[in-house]
């Protein structure tokens, strides 16, 4: 089955500590997205990727970080300079950029909480 | 700076009726309109799209209206099902994608 995987769903961040959220998609998929969701709001970007070894900032990036080695994965870390982690994180990934009008295909998410 | 808004945080229609839910957007630079479905802890899935040169699509139960001019889009489904209850996001593409916070559907029995 072709698909995105986040993981964990939940996680837990003490302060001052920086944690990393999981997203491998199998869809062969080049471009690759994280948003963020709280309540009453709409997604957020925070980062995305159009390419492997190749990443650009979104609305919101302060306080994260990300990679992008493989062109399957895509690892979120929230670092202890984000004071406001608690959220729904959603990752995303696109057969091409946004821009070329393809839908996104989203994984189920990793609620972040702080301890 | 919310370039994408739903204005109505949850609706509540009758099975068998039709569910119309909202979305206006401020850039006039989107040219790409989609809504994505998403139940609890599942994420977003994509439901139907509308390019700015079209005023309408139409898959099955759902029909995506587009009104340029008044930069407003809106979702009707018909007839409403149970299984059709969760929440509903419009989305607005340019040189990026935005998202409004979402409508939370309910079809009610």
């Amino acid at each position: 089955d072709g698909g995105i995987t986040q993981s964990p769903k939940y996680l837990f961040r003490k302060e001052g500590q920086n944690v990393t959220l999981s997203c491998e998609q199998n869809l062969n998929h080049d471009a690759m997205y994280w948003y963020r969701q709280d309540p009453g709001q709409g997604l957020r970007l925070i980062y995305y990727s159009q390419i492997v070894n190749d990443f650009q900032k979104g609305d919101i990036a302060e306080g994260y970080s990300v990679s992008r080695e493989k062109k399957e994965s895509f690892p979120l870390t929230v670092t202890s300079a984000q004071k406001n982690p608690t959220a729904f994180y959603l990752c995303a990934s696109g057969a091409v950029s946004w821009t070329e009008r393809e839908k996104l295909f989203f994984g189920s998410g990793t609620q972040l909480s702080v301890l | 700076d919310q370039q994408v808004k739903q204005n109505s945080p949850s609706l509540s229609v009758q099975e068998g009726r039709i569910s119309i839910l909202n979305c206006d957007y401020t850039n006039s630079m989107f040219d790409y309109f989609l809504w994505y479905k998403k139940y609890p802890a599942e994420g977003p899935t994509f439901l139907i799209s509308i390019s700015s040169i079209k005023d309408k699509n139409e898959d099955g139960r759902f029909t995506v209206f587009l009104n340029k001019s008044a930069k407003h889009l809106s979702l009707h489904i018909v007839p409403s099902q149970p299984g059709d209850s969760a929440v509903y996001f419009c989305a607005a593409s340019g040189s990026d994608m935005r998202f409004g916070a979402g409508t939370r559907l309910t079809v009610k029995p």
